[in-house]
Formats: C-alpha cells, structure tokens, sequence
C-alpha cells in the first residue's frame, strides 16, 4: 500500500451506466490528483484540487465529474462513458500543488467501458 | 507544446547496467522526475533532478542536463525485481506546474 487507496481496483461498466471512482488519502496531503493511463500513451493530467479547490481541469469531457468533498478524499463521477474511455485511472496526491517533491500514487481503477 | 521522449523498450540481464534516456521539451523547466511502476501497480517515486549533474540513491542514480534538455536514470547490478515501466516527468511552470509525463520505457531483465 503506497498511503493512497482507491476503489474499486476493476470496474465494468456500459454506456448508460453512472460509476463512481473514488480514493482516500491519509498522508496529509493537500493536493490531490487524477490521472488517465492508457495503453502506450503518457499519463494523461485529467484533474487538480489543492486544498479542495480544483485548479485545473484538463479539457476533460463533461461526462467525467469530479469531486474532492474533503483534502482526504476525491470522488471521479462517470456518466454515459465511450469504449474509448476505458483505461486505468490513477489518483495521485503531493504535499501541494507545488510541491518539489514526488507524488504518491494509489494503483488505480482498471475501467473497462462496453 | 510538450514533450517528453523516452525509449519505450530496454532489455538486459540480471547483474548488468541499464541507462534509460529523456529528452524533453516544455515551455518552463523546474525539475525532472522518475517514476517506477510495476505491472498492476501504482507508480512510485524515484528521483527528482533540478540542477544539472547526478543524484545516485543506492543502486538508481539521475542525471540531468538542462542545457540539453535531457535526462537518464541509471540502474545498476540489475535484479528480476527491476522489471517495470519507468517514466520520466518534467515539472513545467508553462502548464500550471503540474508534471508532464513520458510514455514510460519498459525494463525486461532477464536471467
């Protein structure tokens, strides 16, 4: 365990379905992080809170919502997802946003969309 | 826009000294990072280079060159446990600060 959980570890789910992704830190952490990792292709940055405030939000379809209710916590809530979304999807969280230091990852959400 | 490249395969043997290369461009450069991550697993933190020159932490080691934009991570007296996907990632004031990661470079060690 890196101090990030996430869960689920797998997820199956069709077009029409709503999921929620979520994951739980207890490092003390005040940033927090999503991330799409896809087959043969860098991690992409999909969102940023910093102290429960998102910061960025990388030009990701509306159909990905996120949710950070507490700096320990951060939700990914999915609606009417495409095939090509499916991925795993790391959430990472770093001391800040600014941080020098690395992040600490959890070992992802392997999504599968059908 | 950014870039980050890096091989995407390196095979050696158990024992041997492997340098896995990054060349990058980013509008804005703070520091380059490496990353580990096994099969299933989440990538873990190995390294952080803001200046130029090498940073050695026990068998790993991290080069950075900023005047050619270009980094390495060194793994020497390879072990089976090494096999993973390494990923380099640059911190870009240019992009909010956040990190820019590569593609990563899968490490096979052999017997």
């Amino acid at each position: 365990e890196t101090g990030v959980t996430q869960t689920p570890r797998h997820l199956v789910m069709g077009m029409t379905n709503k999921k929620s992704l979520k994951c739980e830190q207890h490092l003390g952490h005040n940033a927090m992080y999503w991330y799409k990792q896809s087959a043969k292709k860098p991690l992409e940055l999909m969102f940023v809170y910093n102290f429960k405030e998102q910061t960025e939000n990388n030009s990701v379809p509306s159909r990905f919502s996120p949710e950070c209710p507490n700096s320990s916590h951060l939700f990914l809530h999915l609606h009417t997802l495409q095939p090509e979304d499916s991925a795993l999807y790391l959430c990472a969280s770093s001391q800040t946003r600014d941080t020098n230091y690395g992040y600490t990852f959890g070992s992802g959400t392997r999504l599968t969309v059908v | 826009g950014q870039s980050l490249e890096q091989p995407s395969e390196v095979t050696a043997v158990e024992g041997a000294i492997v340098q896995i290369n990054c060349t990058y461009q980013t509008s804005g450069f703070y520091g380059l990072s490496w990353y580990q991550q096994h099969d299933g697993g989440a990538p873990t933190f190995l390294s952080y280079n803001a200046l130029d020159g090498l940073e050695e932490t026990g068998r790993f080691s991290s080069f950075l060159s900023r005047s050619d934009s270009y980094g390495y991570l060194l793994l020497q007296e390879l072990q089976m446990k090494d096999s993973a996907s390494y990923f380099c990632a640059v911190r870009d004031p240019g992009a909010g600060n956040m990190l820019t990661f590569g593609g990563g470079t899968r490490l096979m060690v052999k017997p």
